[in-house]
């Protein structure tokens, strides 16, 4: 069965490096989310992707953050400058259609010293 | 904004019981996601919803759209069925389709 996967599983990074989380959506997927879970709360949208743009984002999503389909397979989320803050676990969703369920890979789980 | 809240926060029961997770919502919505996370963090999509009732094996999922009220339910509960169950909703018209999510259920099982 076609699944997300993501690169890292685990990425340790100093505060104020750049980090590349990467996702490679179901192929046949046309929607591509990322989402982030800070350790104990809840999940929460960072941004949404679309016929090769950003169809909406969060108010998390800031300058910092951006996010690309460098090819026809991978989906990455960049953060620039990473701070404290920014530790937490990192899933990324595709889906087929606006309407379709949403499929989550395993998460990277970032964490800035 | 839309403010999604689920009932109980923590769950324990013993091996076969029927077990009912609830989730309420404050705005109406364009569909209702149940999504169990594993304890190693990874998330699965259970059900997505709009209307009715949907069942698979022993899960079944309702909702109630007038009430703006969800349910899920699990009938002769496993140990293995030990996760958080997270209940998300994609509000009514002009989102992308972004998943507002509660803060999950924990769900313990015990044998």
């Amino acid at each position: 069965e076609p699944e997300v996967t993501q690169t890292p599983s685990h990425q340790v990074t100093q505060m104020g490096q750049e980090v590349i989380l990467r996702c490679v959506p179901i192929s046949n997927h046309l929607y591509f989310y990322w989402y982030r879970q800070i350790l104990g709360q809840k999940v929460e949208f960072l941004v949404s992707f679309y016929n090769n743009e950003i169809s909406e984002k969060s108010e998390i999503f800031d300058d910092q953050f951006s996010v690309e389909r460098p090819d026809g397979s991978n989906f990455t989320l960049k953060i620039r400058s990473t701070k404290l803050e920014d530790s937490a676990m990192y899933f990324c969703a595709s889906s087929p259609g606006l309407f379709y369920e949403q499929y989550f890979g395993p998460g990277t789980r970032l964490t800035v010293t | 904004k839309n403010e999604v809240e689920q009932s109980p926060q923590n769950l324990t029961a013993q091996e076969g019981e029927f077990i009912t997770i609830n989730c309420s919502y404050s705005v109406g919505i364009s569909a209702l996601h149940w999504l169990q996370q594993h304890p190693g963090g990874g998330i699965v999509s259970l059900f997505m919803l709009s209307s009715g009732k949907k069942k698979h094996g022993r899960l079944i999922a309702t909702i109630n759209i007038q009430e703006k009220h969800s349910s899920l339910h699990i009938t002769a509960s496993h140990p293995r069925d030990s996760a958080v169950y997270i209940c998300a909703v994609r509000n009514y018209g002009g989102s992308q389709g972004n998943l507002i999510f509660g803060k999950g259920t924990k769900l313990s099982v015990k044998p």
